[in-house]
């Protein structure tokens, strides 16, 4: 079955440990983007990547980092997370871009006190 | 730049209804336009999308969306609703040549038995 797969489902840390969520995909997409989804704000993008070792920066990097070692993964690395970074975030991958249509992830709903 | 606007926060219909969400864009050139569905605890899953040609366009689950440039307006319909269409909407622009890719703010439906 062609899917995005995101794992923890949920999680709940503190705050300034590190964490990562991963997210992998099987249908050799070229294009992966992260979001995070808060109440009134919609969706917001974090980082994307149009392909293995290129990645970029979306509306709201700060506090995020990520990496694309191979076309199927595309994890989120929170280096030293706050509190503003409680949200629910997406994982989404498209074939060379969004333009094509998004297919998404689960979700991850995080947590940090 | 793009921008996308869904003026309805949250729509009423009785199940049988007949449903029509708005969603509303603004861009310069002749825009990649998609309607998302998130059930709840779910990921965003598309429904459907216009690149170009026929201006009504046929998606699942029996949704169709019609592109009215004079109205820079992309609406989604149903002619008539089930239960299980009760979730949130998105509404999302994307720009030729860009990765930039807007998503409208959501319209929660919910459906009356």
């Amino acid at each position: 079955e062609a899917q995005v797969t995101q794992n923890p489902r949920y999680l709940i840390t503190v705050t300034g440990k590190k964490l990562t969520v991963t997210c992998s995909q099987n249908m050799n997409h070229e294009y992966m983007s992260w979001y995070r989804q808060d109440p009134g704000l919609g969706l917001r993008q974090i980082y994307y990547s149009m392909n293995v070792e290129v990645t970029d920066k979306g509306d709201v990097p700060e506090g995020y980092k990520v990496s694309r070692k191979e076309k199927r993964n595309f994890p989120l690395i929170l280096e030293s997370p706050s509190p503003n970074q409680t949200s629910l975030y997406f994982c989404a991958s498209s074939l060379v871009g969004p333009n094509y249509g998004y297919t998404f992830g689960s979700g991850t709903r995080l947590t940090v006190v | 730049a793009q921008s996308v606007t869904q003026p309805d926060i949250h729509i009423t219909v009785s199940e049988g209804a007949s449903l029509e969400l708005r969603c509303n864009y603004s861009y310069g050139a002749t825009p990649y336009l998609f309607w998302y569905v998130q059930s709840p605890g779910q990921g965003l899953q598309l429904l459907l999308k216009y690149f170009s040609g026929d201006t009504l366009v046929q998606g699942i689950k029996g949704f169709e969306a019609e592109f009215k440039r004079s109205q820079s307006s992309f609406n989604l319909r149903k002619p008539s609703v089930h239960w299980s269409d009760a979730a949130e909407y998105f509404c999302a622009v994307g720009a030729s040549g860009t990765y930039k890719y807007i998503f409208g703010t959501g319209t929660r439906l919910k459906v009356l038995a």
